[in-house]
């Protein structure tokens, strides 16, 4: 069993539409969960982060946490065509750890116009 | 801004070179990783390192070695190159083990071994 699960995708949603990201991961210790995106050829880049159980919003991006199902997923709204791309959930498995981040494989989100 | 730096964007190595990828930060993190990523497995951390000379076995070390002889610099070293490490190589710096702590990427090298 991998540790941290997306949803495979491909994803598609129209222009304005809300896009709805998934991910569960294993390790019930996990603390803080973070949520990158990555265009096409290029290097990932921090969009959310979350540590408490919840919802936190920013802007049109919504991360929720629900430790208790192990479960952490990423809401856009009014969803534009500059959000295609994929988007990796990442979880720090283990407070004070130089490990650091478990990725998810990855969900590619494509914006219809 | 954080700024990781990879030294090459594109790389063509024939098998059994010695291969070495050079990683630079200049915010003074303490914590500097490489990882390899490849079409349907993800990020799949190769070592890390959380001090100058120090380092830690990810997940998929073997094939591989590293480098941290100064605080900024991170290098992954192949030994003898090979087909199946045809990938992008990405480079991470973070400042701590602080629960926020988040990963700060360079922009990659895509590898080829021919």
């Amino acid at each position: 069993q991998k540790e941290v699960e997306q949803n495979s995708g491909p994803l598609s949603v129209p222009e304005g539409a809300i896009a709805s990201l998934n991910c569960t991961y294993s390790d019930r210790g996990s603390q803080s969960f973070f949520w990158y995106r990555q265009y096409s050829g290029k290097s990932p880049e921090l969009i959310m982060s979350i540590y408490s159980n919840g919802d936190k919003e920013d802007g049109r991006f919504t991360a929720q946490l629900n430790k208790a199902s192990q479960y952490v997923s990423l809401l856009i709204r009014d969803s534009q065509p500059s959000d295609s791309a994929t988007y990796l959930c990442a979880v720090k498995m283990g407070a004070g750890s130089a490990r650091q981040l478990t990725f998810g494989s990855g969900t590619q989100l494509t914006v219809l116009p | 801004d954080v700024k990781v730096t990879q030294s090459s964007r594109y790389l063509v190595k024939r098998t059994g070179e010695k291969v070495f990828l050079e990683c630079v930060q200049d915010m003074d993190h303490e914590n500097m990783f490489w990882y390899r990523q490849d079409p349907g497995l993800g990020l799949r951390l190769i070592y890390f390192s959380y001090d100058v000379k120090m380092k830690e076995k990810g997940d998929i070390p073997e094939g591989y070695s590293v480098s941290r002889e100064k605080k900024e610099r991170f290098s992954l070293i192949l030994e003898s190159a090979s087909t199946n490490q045809t990938s992008m190589y990405l480079c991470a710096s973070s400042p701590g083990t602080a629960y926020n702590s988040p990963l700060h990427f360079g922009n990659g090298t895509r590898l080829t071994v021919t």
